[in-house]
């Protein structure tokens, strides 16, 4: 059974950036599919913010664009989501998810807070 | 972007009855539209994908209608366990976007 794990800080700075670990059990990530972000704002909306390919391509939100990046690190079977220049705006909730249309499979979430 | 247009945002109901949960795309999207059961401290499930495929697991009181603008999430014969927060999501074309979820409660 597939399981996603997000791991990172809960409290990030104004203007520093954000970083997340998706760990990944159950499957290997280079196996098939593609891998996202989505987050949850305070008041339940919801955003795609990427995805990286089994092959380890990329493509992002272009809301995001400039600020997004995300990576993987095959060995450990985990993806990662780094966000630059974080404002109060980016106060959410992180998941990951297997999958780039559809998404099939989901971490429970990391809870994330941009305040100084 | 494709907006998707959902509603209700709440709605209370009791077990054994059914419910209707409405999501409306800003163009036409086709089929590519998916249902998800958010709760809290659960990963989220994909239940419904291509607007009306059950997704495997899904129980068969939930069905997904619609095509082009208008979907339909119906959920019959309610359980308690289907008390939650309901997202559809586009896929027809990037950015992918989701609905602002429908909680549906115990009356």
């Amino acid at each position: 059974e597939i399981q996603l794990q997000e791991s990172g800080p809960g409290l990030v700075k104004p203007s520093q950036s954000l970083s997340l670990t998706c760990s990944v059990t159950g499957y290997t990530i280079t196996s098939g599919y593609d891998w996202s972000w989505i987050r949850k704002f305070p008041g339940n909306k919801m955003e795609w913010m990427g995805y990286i390919s089994y092959s380890g391509s990329t493509n992002y939100n272009p809301s995001l664009k400039s600020r997004i990046s995300i990576t993987r690190d095959t060995s450990k079977n985990q993806f990662f989501l780094q966000l630059n220049s974080v404002t109060t705006e980016d106060t959410a909730t992180y998941y990951c998810a297997r999958g780039r249309r559809l998404m099939d499979a989901w971490g429970q979430g990391a809870s994330v807070t941009v305040s100084s | 972007d494709v907006q998707m247009t959902q509603s209700p945002s709440y709605l209370a109901a009791s077990p054994g009855e059914s419910v209707f949960i409405s999501c409306k795309a800003s163009k036409s999207i086709s089929n590519y539209l998916a249902w998800y059961q958010q709760k809290p401290g659960e990963a989220n499930k994909l239940l419904i994908y291509s607007g009306s495929t059950l997704q495997s697991g899904t129980p068969s009181r939930f069905s997904g209608s619609g095509s082009g603008t208008d979907f339909t999430l119906t959920i019959r014969n309610l359980e308690p366990e289907d008390f939650a927060v309901y997202y559809c999501q586009q896929y027809y074309e990037k950015p992918y976007t989701f609905g602002a979820g429908t909680k549906l409660e115990l009356k």
